[in-house]
């Protein structure tokens, strides 16, 4: 089974640091790659979606990352905000119909 | 906006009953997919349906069967549950595509307790 992994679980930053997020796959043959947000007792929401394709992808502050060869994607938050408090979820597509999830890296942003 | 919605957000059932978990799309998605979320084991895939009637076992299906009758309901049963079932479930659903380059969308959430 393919393995997903994300380091460091937990993470604690000052409000306004730049960050960092880490996943990495076992197998680069992948269709896709999927950054989720997950808040406490809560759903998960789409934050960003890299195409085996593509090398990166944007959206405000967070800039994802996809490097097939290495088996490594990174999730890089600038300016990080209060709000930005959540667990960060990576899945990797390896069949074409549904997801692996690795376990999360749970952030606090302190004030 | 995508909107997936799931019939309960808590419930608590007793061991033996049969449960019924609805999860509903708005947005014409062709597949939708029930995980469930337990600490320290990440989301597991218990099954997916590409289409009306169609249904795949993902990764831990023992336990759970489902249904969809219609293209945007999609429901995951319980024949007879255990207290090993209590989770959060959740629904998600997606675009079909080739070789589903569309990302997924997820519900709310149900924390099942069984006692």
């Amino acid at each position: 089974k393919q393995e997903v992994t994300q380091i460091p679980a937990a993470l604690s930053v000052p409000e306004g640091e730049n960050l960092v997020l880490n996943c990495s796959f076992t197998d680069s043959a992948i269709y896709n790659l999927q950054w989720f947000r997950q808040d406490p007792g809560k759903g998960l929401t789409s934050l960003l979606l890299i195409q085996s394709s593509q090398r990166e992808q944007t959206s405000g502050r967070l800039n994802a990352s996809l490097d097939k060869s290495s088996g490594r994607s990174t999730l890089y938050i600038a300016a990080s905000q209060p709000g930005d408090s959540a667990t960060y979820l990576c899945a990797v597509d390896y069949s074409g119909y549904a997801l692996n999830f690795g376990k999360g890296t749970s952030l606090l942003v302190t004030p | 906006d995508v909107k997936v919605t799931q019939s309960s957000r808590y419930l608590v059932k007793r061991t033996g009953e049969k449960v019924f978990l609805e999860c509903v799309q708005d947005m014409d998605h062709e597949n939708m997919f029930w995980y469930r979320q337990d600490p320290g084991l990440g989301l597991r895939l218990i099954y997916f349906s590409y289409d009306v009637k169609m249904k795949e076992k993902g990764d831990i299906p023992e336990g759970y069967s489902v249904s969809r009758e219609k293209k945007e309901r999609f429901s995951l049963i319980l024949e007879s549950a255990s207290t090993n079932q209590t989770s959060m479930y959740l629904c998600a659903s997606s675009p079909a595509g080739t070789a589903n380059t569309y990302e997924q969308y997820f519900g709310p959430g149900t924390r099942l307790t069984v006692t």
